[in-house]
């Protein structure tokens, strides 16, 4: 089982407050990704780390920020919430090489509802 | 980074053999061919990986043929715990494309 943990699990918040959502990876992963899904819908990346001081935007453009400033720790950060930013916050991380050099290991996901 | 086809849904029932087949037809020469499994209100869940030929583990077989231009997920005797979205990707690089998948349901 993958270690990569994400809290809170649901988080039910008023919109303009500003909000951080944890992700965590015990697994030593250099590379760590940030996606949004909404229900039924396909995942799209948001953002992504190599590593420690590392991030970058992803595919789907979003109001959001991350900070990698330990290997283990990848936070995103909304500065003020909009009901358009209910969704779901997937975490993943990877190792950087190896044989499975593309295998990715989701937490079990943020559900986000701003009112 | 190459873009992949695969059916929205598929029905099988219990004890069937299930082929997910995808399309990549502008796939790299590195490019891996990945596929994961996801329940509702989960994460994805990786199933298998390959480049060419066959890659067979204890819960599913991945055909890929020479010209790697599409590949087929095999789930042989599938269960109800089996329904799911699985999603074909091709990995060449750090960012991946997950796509809409295919939803499978399997029935009693």
């Amino acid at each position: 089982e993958a270690d990569i943990y994400q809290t809170p699990r649901y988080l039910v918040i008023g919109t303009g407050k500003k909000i951080t959502l944890e992700c965590s990876q015990t697994m030593g992963h250099d590379k760590m990704y940030w996606y949004q899904q909404d229900p039924g819908m396909e995942l799209h990346l948001i953002h992504y780390s190599y590593g420690v001081n590392s991030t970058e935007k992803g595919d789907l453009s979003s109001e959001s920020t991350v900070s990698r400033i330990r290997t283990e720790h990848f936070p995103l950060t909304l500065e003020s919430a909009r009901p358009s930013h209910t969704s779901q916050y997937l975490c993943a991380s990877s190792p950087a090489g190896g044989h499975l050099i593309y295998e990715q290991y989701f937490g079990p996901g943020t559900r986000l509802t701003v009112t | 980074l190459a873009k992949t086809t695969q059916p929205i849904s598929m029905d099988s029932y219990e004890g069937q053999e299930v082929n997910i087949t995808c399309s990549h037809n502008n796939i790299a020469t590195n490019d891996y061919i990945t596929w994961y499994q996801q329940f509702p209100s989960q994460g994805p869940r990786f199933i298998i990986q390959g480049y060419k030929t066959k890659v067979t583990n204890e819960v599913a077989s991945l055909f890929i043929p020479a010209d790697r231009k599409s590949s087929t997920l095999s789930l042989p005797r599938v269960s109800l715990s089996d329904t799911a979205v699985y999603y074909c990707l091709v990995t060449g690089g750090f960012k991946t494309i997950f796509g809409a998948g295919t939803r499978l349901f399997v029935k009693a």
